[in-house]
C-alpha cells in the first residue's frame, strides 16, 4: 500500500539534543498528524495539523503543515530518554481524515 | 479508562483457522477504523464505518476479511481460513465526525495476530 516519505528512518542522539524530522508526499495532503508508538502499542497522537503553514506546539513538540500541502516537520527539543519511540506522520487527502495514510516511522533514540 | 480498546491483545492460531477480533471505540465517537501494521512498516488502512455503514474497504481487504459494525458502537474483524501472511498488528481507531469537531482518529492498543 502507499506510505509517505519520512527521515530519517533512525536517529541516535544524546539526551538534550533537538531533534527535526520530516515527511513528504507526491500528492496534496489536507490534514497532516503525528503519532508516537512505543512496542507492542498503538499510536498515540501527538499533534494534529489542519491548515497549510499552520504551526502547532504541543509542549516540547512543534510542528509544521508544509505550505505545499506536501509535507509537514516534527520537532522536539531538549529530548529526554521517554522520547525514546517511533515516530509515524500519517496524511490525509480529505478534510476529514477518513483514510489515514502512514509515514515508515522514525526511530528515535535517546542516550543519557 | 474511556479510550479505544481491543481484545484480545494477542492471538496465536495455527494456519486455516478462522480468528475474530474486537473494538470498542471512544464512547460516542460515530466513525470507526480499522489498519494492519507489519513490522518495521507504518499502518495500512483496511477498512472503515461511520455509525454501522461501512463506507470504504481497502484491496488489501481481501474475501477472507469481514468487518462488521451492526449497531454503530463496538466493530468485529474476522478473518478466515488465515495465512501465515496475515500475521501482524490489527489496530483500530475511532473518531468523532461533526460540526466543531475534527475527526481526529485515536488508536486502540492493537491485536497481535501469529499464524503458524
Amino acid at each position: 500500500g502507499q506510505q509517505l516519505n519520512q527521515s530519517p528512518q533512525s536517529m541516535f542522539i544524546q539526551e538534550g539534543e533537538d531533534v527535526s524530522m520530516n515527511c513528504t508526499s507526491s500528492s496534496i495532503f489536507n490534514t497532516w498528524l503525528w503519532y508516537k508508538q512505543d512496542p507492542g502499542e498503538g499510536p498515540v497522537l501527538l499533534i494534529a495539523l489542519y491548515k497549510a503553514g499552520e504551526l502547532t506546539s504541543n509542549g516540547r513538540l512543534t510542528a509544521q503543515f508544509g505550505i505545499t500541502r506536501k509535507d509537514s516537520f516534527l520537532n522536539i527539543s531538549a529530548s529526554i530518554p521517554s522520547d525514546v519511540g517511533i515516530y509515524f506522520c500519517a496524511g490525509s487527502t480529505s478534510y476529514n481524515t477518513d483514510k489515514l495514510i502512514f509515514g515508515t516511522g522514525t526511530r528515535l533514540q535517546v542516550f543519557p | 479508562d474511556t479510550g479505544v480498546s481491543q481484545d484480545p491483545r494477542h492471538k496465536i492460531t495455527k494456519r486455516g483457522q478462522n480468528v475474530t477480533f474486537r473494538c470498542d471505540p471512544i464512547s460516542e465517537h460515530n466513525r470507526l477504523y480499522w489498519y494492519r501494521q507489519t513490522l518495521g512498516q507504518g499502518p495500512e488502512f483496511l477498512t472503515y464505518f461511520q455509525n454501522e455503514a461501512q463506507l470504504e474497504k481497502s484491496r488489501l481487504l481481501s474475501d477472507r476479511f469481514s468487518a462488521e459494525r451492526p449497531k454503530g458502537s463496538f466493530s468485529t474483524l474476522e478473518i478466515q481460513r488465515t495465512e501465515q501472511g496475515d500475521s501482524a498488528m490489527y489496530l483500530c481507531a475511532s473518531s468523532l465526525l461533526g460540526q466543531g469537531y475534527t475527526d481526529t482518529q485515536y488508536f486502540g492498543p492493537g491485536t497481535r495476530l501469529t499464524v503458524l
